[in-house]
């Protein structure tokens, strides 16, 4: 019964590829969001979808785009990866304030 | 936008002894201040927050105050044990928008 999942958890990936991350929750909220873990642990917002609608885009490059299929999905793809993508990218999900993170998924574009 | 600075970015503690984080947001319509435990390899978790109408909150071991005035809120956490050793992080949402601007994050190491 995970509130925030996402798949796959590793992802290891030549430069130049397209690749998709998953992100569910079971929580009912109506926000989902996607974050990105540098290796200093920075966390950034990159998107978040609130009933299909994109309320946040931070200046994140045109290769990022995110998807959602409904209220529970918040899929995100990455065409033409770069070396400067590697990277945690997290989930998360929320109704009114608190977030709540998926597991992550770990990047990275050799 | 938002801009939320942490300190210290390492804080080393005895074991038993208390530990204080301290952040600083920019934006004077922010309503809502988590604080968030990350262990290595795992996801951020929630571990206490706080809303612009309350100065304190407090949850066992942990306390979170906010002084609305100056902009900065703290976390507080007494009788510190091994297990608080992980990244603490502080956040804001954007003028009370959707999402959080977080701090660079706090490495706690409990000492034995």
């Amino acid at each position: 019964d995970t509130a925030v999942s996402q798949t796959p958890k590793y992802l290891v990936t030549q430069m130049g590829n397209d690749k998709s991350i998953k992100c569910e929750q079971n929580l009912g909220h109506d926000t989902m969001y996607w974050y990105k873990q540098d290796s200093k642990k920075f966390l950034k917002i990159m998107f978040s979808y609130n009933n299909k609608e994109l309320i946040i885009n931070e200046t994140v490059p045109n290769r990022f785009s995110p998807k959602s299929p409904d209220k529970a999905h918040l899929n995100l793809h990455i065409n033409s990866l770069e070396l400067g993508d590697s990277a945690v990218y997290f989930c998360a999900s929320s109704q009114v304030g608190a977030q709540y993170f998926g597991p992550g998924t770990r990047l990275l574009v050799l | 936008g938002e801009n939320v600075e942490q300190h210290p970015s390492t804080l080393s503690v005895q074991e038993g002894d208390s530990a204080v984080i301290k952040c600083t947001y920019s934006d004077s319509a922010s309503n809502y201040f988590p604080w968030y435990k990350q262990e290595l390899g795992k996801r951020p978790q929630l571990i206490i927050d706080i809303r612009s109408n309350v100065g304190e909150k407090k949850d066992q071991r942990i306390a979170v105050t906010l002084n609305k005035t100056a902009k900065h809120f703290s976390l507080h956490i007494t009788e510190t044990q091994p297990e608080d050793s992980a990244v603490y992080f502080c956040a804001a949402p954007p003028g009370g928008a959707d999402g959080l601007t977080f701090g660079k994050g706090t490495h706690l190491i409990i000492q034995p």
